[in-house]
């Protein structure tokens, strides 16, 4: 299986920040990357798609870049609602595999 | 608008089995692959197998393959997962999701279920 690696595991930010993301792959998913973001008690929410595309609905302040290996996801400018464990997946071989998340919590 | 909406909560002893539903409404059932996933707590999700309910075609984890069989019935918009001889590490939230696959080729899970607590003890 691929391993996801996320960096970092947590960090703490505030309202307004720019956060930033990093996902590693252990071998090429080419731009079969996507992330989601999860509250407590609840399912993941896909926010981006093929690396980069964002998701209908999701607000603009997130993106996402990287191929290959390495991948990031950025909240511009950081939101109340956005507090939350982030996970990058790659959807390139099956079985499918997540990273191990990032939660992002309230400095 | 899509739904996924699983099973009840289940409490097992080890060495049981478990089946969890997931009833689709709002697309067209047989036209989207449906996933089940797990997540233990603490942990990010893991990815069981899925389904493709036109024609049934199963992929499933190597980890747990020997354990777990999905199924769909087409005429109910449900889909199905069992997992066999249960173990008290199997305990987590299962998931339904399904597959959207975009003109590009990629894939990705666009709607969840709520979420299935399954306990082992």
């Amino acid at each position: 299986d691929i391993q996801m690696t996320q960096s970092p595991s947590s960090l703490s930010a505030s309202v307004g920040d720019r956060v930033t993301i990093t996902c590693r792959a252990s071998q090429s998913v080419r731009k079969y990357l996507n992330w989601y973001q999860q509250k407590p008690g609840a399912a993941p929410r896909l926010l981006i798609y093929a690396a980069s595309t964002l998701q209908s609905g999701v607000p603009s302040r997130f993106s996402g870049s990287g191929s290959g290996t390495d991948f990031t996801l950025t909240i511009s400018s950081l939101q109340p609602e956005d507090f939350a464990t982030y996970y990058c997946q790659q959807s390139d071989i099956t079985s499918w595999t997540f990273g191990q998340g990032t939660k992002v919590e309230i400095k | 608008q899509v739904h996924l909406v699983q099973s009840g909560a289940e409490v097992k002893k080890p060495g049981a089995s478990v089946k969890v539903s997931c009833k689709a409404s709002g697309y067209s059932f047989t036209s989207y692959g449906m996933h089940w996933l797990r997540q233990a707590p603490g942990q990010g999700p893991e990815w069981i197998g899925w389904i493709n309910p036109g024609n049934g075609d199963t992929e499933y984890s190597q980890k747990l393959q020997d354990r777990v069989t999905i199924t769909r019935d087409t005429s109910a918009n449900t889909a199905y997962m069992e997992l066999s001889s249960l173990r008290s590490e199997d305990t987590a939230v299962f998931y339904c999701a399904r597959d959207q696959s975009e003109s590009r080729g990629y894939r990705f899970l666009d709607f969840w279920g709520q979420g299935t607590l399954v306990t082992v003890s």
